[in-house]
C-alpha cells in the first residue's frame, strides 16, 4: 500500500529565509503527489501537485515542489517564507496505476515562521 | 465557485449517542470522499462515492458507521453508537474524478466531533 512518510514534526524559520518541508514516499507503481496545507479550524487547501512532466512543480502561495525519483521525494519549498506561511502541511500520495487507490496522506508538518 | 459545505461545524456528544454530519460537495464533482482526522494525525479516508455508488469502504467501521450519497449530490455521514476514540475531525471532499488522471482533491472546513 502506499505511504507518507514527513519526518519532521515542526519546521521553524526565520522570516524572510527559504522554507524547505519534507516528504518521502512509497507506491508500487508511478506516483501522484500532492501537497495541502491546513491553517487552524479549516479544511485542507490544495497547494500543488505532481503527475507527470516536469520535476519542478509551482503552485500557489508562491510554494513549488522538486518530485526526485531515484531519492522517492516530493519536498515542499518556498524561497522566502512569509509568517502567513505558519501553518499545518501535508504531503499525499496515491498510485497512478490503480485509478480508485485512496490517497495517503502523511502526519503533517507544523511549519513557524518567526518574524 | 462555492466550496464544500459541512455542517455542524462542533458537536460535542456523549458515548454511546448517535450523531450525522452532512456535506454538499462542488457543484459538478462526481466523486465525495469522507475522512477522519485524529489530533496529530493526517487524514484517514472512510468512505469514497463515486456519484451515488460506493467505490472505497474499506476502512469505514461499519459496525457503528454509515454513509450515503443519495442522488449523488450530498451525502451524510452517521455514527452510532459513538465511541470516545471516535473523536476527531470529520473532513468532507469533492473532486472532479477519481480515477488515473490525479485530480486534486477540495475540502470542507470539517465537523469538529468531540464524545465525552
Amino acid at each position: 500500500a502506499q505511504s507518507v512518510a514527513q519526518p519532521e514534526d515542526q519546521v521553524n524559520v526565520a522570516e524572510g529565509n527559504p522554507l524547505t518541508v519534507k516528504c518521502t514516499y512509497s507506491v508500487s507503481g508511478n506516483p501522484y503527489l500532492f501537497w495541502y496545507v491546513q491553517y487552524p479550524n479549516r479544511g485542507l487547501q490544495f497547494l500543488l501537485k505532481y503527475i507527470t512532466g516536469d520535476n519542478l512543480v509551482k503552485g500557489s502561495y508562491g510554494f513549488e515542489a522538486e518530485f526526485n525519483k531515484s531519492q522517492t521525494s516530493f519536498h515542499l519549498k518556498k524561497p522566502s517564507a512569509l509568517v502567513s506561511d505558519s501553518a499545518l502541511y501535508f504531503c499525499a500520495v496515491r498510485d497512478a496505476l490503480r485509478g480508485n487507490n485512496r490517497l495517503a496522506f502523511g502526519k503533517g508538518n507544523q511549519v513557524v515562521v518567526i518574524p | 465557485e462555492a466550496g464544500v459545505a459541512q455542517s455542524p461545524r462542533y458537536k460535542i456528544i456523549e458515548k454511546r449517542q448517535s450523531v450525522a454530519f452532512w456535506c454538499n460537495p462542488i457543484s459538478g464533482h462526481a466523486t465525495l470522499y469522507w475522512y477522519q482526522q485524529i489530533l496529530g494525525q493526517g487524514p484517514k479516508l472512510l468512505i469514497q462515492f463515486q456519484n451515488n455508488g460506493v467505490v472505497d469502504d474499506s476502512q469505514l467501521p461499519k459496525d457503528r458507521f454509515s454513509a450515503e450519497r443519495l442522488k449523488g449530490v450530498d451525502s451524510t455521514l452517521k455514527i452510532q453508537p459513538a465511541k470516545l476514540e471516535d473523536s476527531a475531525v470529520y473532513l468532507c471532499a469533492s473532486s472532479q474524478g477519481a480515477g488515473a488522471a490525479g485530480y486534486e482533491q477540495y475540502f470542507g472546513p470539517g465537523t469538529r466531533l468531540t464524545v465525552t
